[in-house]
């Protein structure tokens, strides 16, 4: 069946880096782009970013920018997601999910997309603390 | 704060129905689909609507969906005490090329 298989519970020290993964098996993996989203505690979903796997393309949240890296390993079907310069506030679960991307209209040259996430990661859970 | 906005909380009881709504722009749901995730704590999220209106394979007809303009809805009949949960919105949006979620709303089956 389809499913990403996240690592581990991590805890970091602030200042430090965390990389997660994210294993995805029973489809593509180079077909659908991965997303990475955020649960801080009593806090709502918070986007971080996508990839591509198959070009390695990324965009990241603005929030994000310069301190989150995306990348992917096509041979084992993994994604990563490492935040850098961790503060006490990015504790937090991160999730995966992939992005199904599909055409719904065409007109004229322009194609307009549906985008939603089917299906999500468990969670890893990132503790920051000194 | 969410640039979808979603009313915190709603309450029915069960048997009842339920709607949660989520409101945005143009440049967001006024021009993208809308999703919708049911999150459980201590589980991960779980796409119950796509394309506005489509439920998924193996979401019951009690979930349903609906867009008007820059608006989007979420409606549950039959509540059942396993429906409480955090439900959230989201869509892409375009100025942003950002995915974008509405802050959630807790439900409660009373």
């Amino acid at each position: 069946q389809v499913q990403l298989v996240q690592s581990g519970a991590e805890v970091k020290k602030p200042g430090a880096s965390v990389k997660v993964s994210c294993k995805a098996s029973g489809y593509t993996f180079t077909s659908y782009d991965i997303n990475w989203v955020r649960q801080a505690t009593g806090q709502g979903l918070e986007w971080m970013g996508w990839m591509n796997p198959n070009s390695g393309n990324t965009g990241y949240a603005q929030k994000f920018q310069g301190r989150v890296t995306m990348t992917r390993n096509t041979s084992t079907g993994t994604a990563y997601m490492e935040l850098s310069s961790l503060r006490s506030e990015d504790t937090a679960i991160y999730y995966c999910a992939r992005l199904r991307k599909e055409v719904r209209e065409v007109i004229i040259i322009q194609k307009f997309y549906s985008f939603y996430m089917d299906v999500w990661g468990k969670g890893t859970t990132v503790t920051v603390s000194s | 704060q969410s640039v979808l906005t979603q009313p915190p909380s709603v309450s029915a009881a069960p048997g009842q129905k339920v709607t949660i709504s989520c409101s945005g722009s143009s440049s967001n749901i006024g021009n993208n689909y809308v999703s919708w995730y049911q999150h459980l704590p201590g589980s991960a999220p779980k796409l119950l609507i796509y394309d506005n209106n489509k439920r998924p394979s193996g979401i019951p007809a009690r979930f349903s969906g609906s867009k008007s303009g820059t608006s989007a809805t979420l409606g549950i009949t039959g509540l059942q005490t396993g429906d409480e949960a955090d439900y959230y919105c989201g869509t892409w949006d375009s100025s942003l090329s950002a995915w974008v979620f509405g802050g959630g709303t807790k439900l409660t089956v009373l």
